[in-house]
Parts: structure tokens; C-alpha cells; sequence
């Protein structure tokens, strides 16, 4: 069974260019969380989608950040006129559908490393 | 609001020694709680988690942690150490909101 799938795993940009990221889940995982790590630090939580809904965005910046997860097809992370600041990894993870209340373990990909020079 | 703290940033030990790595939380409630692994470059891998019950839980790859709810720690440990281990390793807690919040990692370096 393939796990998380994130493409590109490294992709570098130059200030003012958008940057887009992608991951597939574990088959039959509906729920995908993007999770940032930036240099020396821990993993911070970004946002966490279902099919076409957003549940939490919470851990998102508010300007030139937005993630979908369409019906079909992978989810993306996509990142408007990149500043060097955004220079991180990009880590997806992936949930199966759980009950109500309950806690469903996540499965992270591999991450992409944004460079913006 | 819920936090994770791993009060150690590197620590280096010799191989065949045991290891012991620290984290603390801050949660209302008993938090889920998790060990990943970090090697360089790479992805994180679970080593374990806690859900409730026992309150000392066996992982993967030799190692352990155990959930003490009145020093609010779940603290890592291995009783011999082996090169391959070396790697970044981080605590992590999660609540209903499903989303994982994460320390600031401890880096591990073994001595030969």
C-alpha cells in the first residue's frame, strides 16, 4: 500500500512566484493535514481539510496562503508571491475517516523543502 | 492553550548506553500522545503513541514511553542505544481538534 505522497520534494522559487504543493493521501484517507517546519524548529499545524470542505484553518497565515482538497485528485497547498520567510518543509498527513469525537492517527508524507532564493 | 515542551535540544549519548528524552505537555484534559522520528531529509515515522490505559507503552524499534499524568510527562527511553538511532525526535499531543501540536524537537547524536 503506498503511504502519503507529496510531490515536488524540493522545489525552489524566487521571491514574487507562487509555489505549489501537492500530496495524495493513503487510499481511503479523507483527511489531509499541512503542517509547516521551518528551519531548527517543530512541525506547526497549518490546516486540516476533508473532500472540498476546510475544517480548521486556524494554524494558516492570513494573506497569500490557501490549501483545497477537491473531490478528486490530490490536495494542494498553494503559497502567492513568495517571500524567503516562507522557506520551509511542507509536510502532509493523511487520516482515515473516524468516528465522531474520536482521534484518528495520522500518516506523514515525506514533505517538500520550499527554497525561496 | 495545549503546548508541548522538550526541554532538550541535542543530546549526544554513546552507543549501548540507555537514552532517556524528555517532554512535557499542557493539555485540559489526557491529550493523545506520540513520538515520531525524524531522520535527516526524511519524513517523520511514528515510534509510538498513547491513547489511554496502560500507562507505559512499547513501541517500535526498541522503544518505549511512559505517561505520567501528576508530572504531566511522556517521556522517551530506550535501554541501549545503537548508531542507527541518531536522528531528530519529536513529542507530539493531540485533542479533539484532531490537528497535532509538536515540540521543538531534541536532536540525538551516538558515540561510537
Amino acid at each position: 500500500n503506498a503511504g502519503v505522497m507529496q510531490n515536488p520534494r524540493h522545489l525552489v522559487r524566487r521571491r514574487g512566484q507562487e509555489a505549489r504543493l501537492r500530496c495524495s493521501p493513503v487510499k481511503g484517507h479523507s483527511h489531509v493535514y499541512w503542517y509547516r517546519q521551518l528551519p531548527e524548529e517543530g512541525l506547526k499545524f497549518m490546516v486540516y481539510l476533508q473532500k472540498e470542505n476546510i475544517i480548521d484553518e486556524s494554524g494558516m497565515p492570513k494573506e497569500r496562503f490557501s490549501a483545497e482538497f477537491p473531490k478528486e485528485g490530490p490536495s494542494i497547498l498553494r503559497i502567492q508571491q513568495v517571500v524567503r520567510g516562507d522557506s520551509a518543509a511542507y509536510f502532509c498527513a493523511s487520516s482515515p475517516p473516524g468516528t465522531s469525537g474520536s482521534y484518528n492517527e495520522q500518516f506523514f508524507g515525506p514533505g517538500t523543502r520550499l527554497t525561496v532564493l | 492553550a495545549q503546548s508541548v515542551t522538550q526541554p532538550d535540544i541535542h543530546i549526544t549519548v554513546s552507543e549501548g548506553a540507555s537514552l532517556e528524552l524528555r517532554c512535557n505537555y499542557s493539555y485540559g484534559a489526557t491529550p493523545y500522545l506520540f513520538w515520531y522520528v525524524q531522520s535527516p531529509g526524511q519524513g517523520l515515522q511514528l515510534l509510538l503513541k498513547y491513547f489511554s490505559g496502560d500507562t507505559l507503552v512499547q513501541g517500535i524499534k526498541g522503544f518505549e514511553a511512559e505517561f505520567k499524568r501528576s508530572q504531566s510527562s511522556f517521556n522517551l527511553r530506550k535501554p541501549s542505544v545503537h548508531w542507527s538511532d541518531a536522528a531528530e525526535y519529536f513529542c507530539a499531543s493531540g485533542g479533539a481538534t484532531n490537528k497535532l501540536i509538536f515540540g521543538t524537537g531534541t536532536l540525538l547524536a551516538v558515540q561510537p
